[in-house]
């Protein structure tokens, strides 16, 4: 079936660092992927996508590249801030039942002023 | 455009007692989700209607979840009777075709 993995938080940076989450999927077929973040008492949010190999997401400063030949899309982000301060969620859609998405763990980021 | 609402936004019941959760997803999105999302966990499914069709169930614990959703439009979601590990927030969640969900604030099910 399918899965996604990311890597294992928390993640505490300081503001401005560069930023890095991992995600590795295993899909049959040619999932869409989502990352998806979660701020403090609230719901997750759609932060960016791509729908195809080679395909970047961008969005709020973040961005994704869907790479198959590695089954990977990372989350990066140039420079932190403590706004970003959330938890992480990677996630696909195999697109063959209408949209049903597998999500990972999530990765929780701390930023410090 | 309004968002996914869901009601009520906490709860507190005790184990062996009955709850029931109501999502109203965005107009016009023939999907909708339930997703149980267990502290330090991703959300994982429950549920998926397509209008007021089942989808996918397959993970549903039948015995003691059910859901429906009326008219293709809002849905409820019950647990009866509530076990302790049913502690989790219940995410509603609509979509339109596979660009992506869009989630309610969740229900936060506490079972004592």
């Amino acid at each position: 079936g399918n899965s996604v993995t990311q890597m294992e938080g928390p993640v505490t940076l300081s503001e401005e660092a560069f930023l890095t989450i991992n995600c590795t999927y295993t899909a049959t077929g040619y999932p869409s992927l989502f990352w998806y973040v979660q701020y403090p008492g609230e719901g997750l949010q759609l932060l960016l996508k791509a729908t195809k190999a080679d395909d970047k997401g961008s969005n709020k400063g973040f961005e994704a590249t869907y790479r198959k030949e590695t089954t990977s899309f990372h989350l990066e982000k140039g420079s932190v801030q403590v706004s970003d301060s959330a938890v992480y969620f990677c996630a696909l859609s195999d697109g063959t039942n209408a949209g049903k998405s597998t999500f990972g763990d999530g990765t929780t980021l701390t930023v410090k002023p | 455009e309004a968002g996914v609402a869901q009601s009520p936004r906490y709860k507190i019941i005790e184990k062996r007692q009955s709850v029931a959760f109501w999502c109203n997803p965005i107009s016009g999105h023939a999907t909708l989700y339930w997703y149980q999302q267990i502290l330090g966990q991703g959300p994982k499914l429950l549920i998926q209607f397509q209008n007021n069709g089942v989808v996918d169930d397959s993970q549903l614990p039948k015995d003691r979840f059910s859901a429906e959703r009326l008219k293709g439009v809002d849905s409820t979601l019950k647990i009866q009777p509530a076990k302790l590990e049913d502690s989790a927030v219940y995410l509603c969640a609509s979509s339109l075709g596979s660009n992506g969900y869009t989630f309610g604030s969740g229900t936060r099910l506490t079972v004592v």
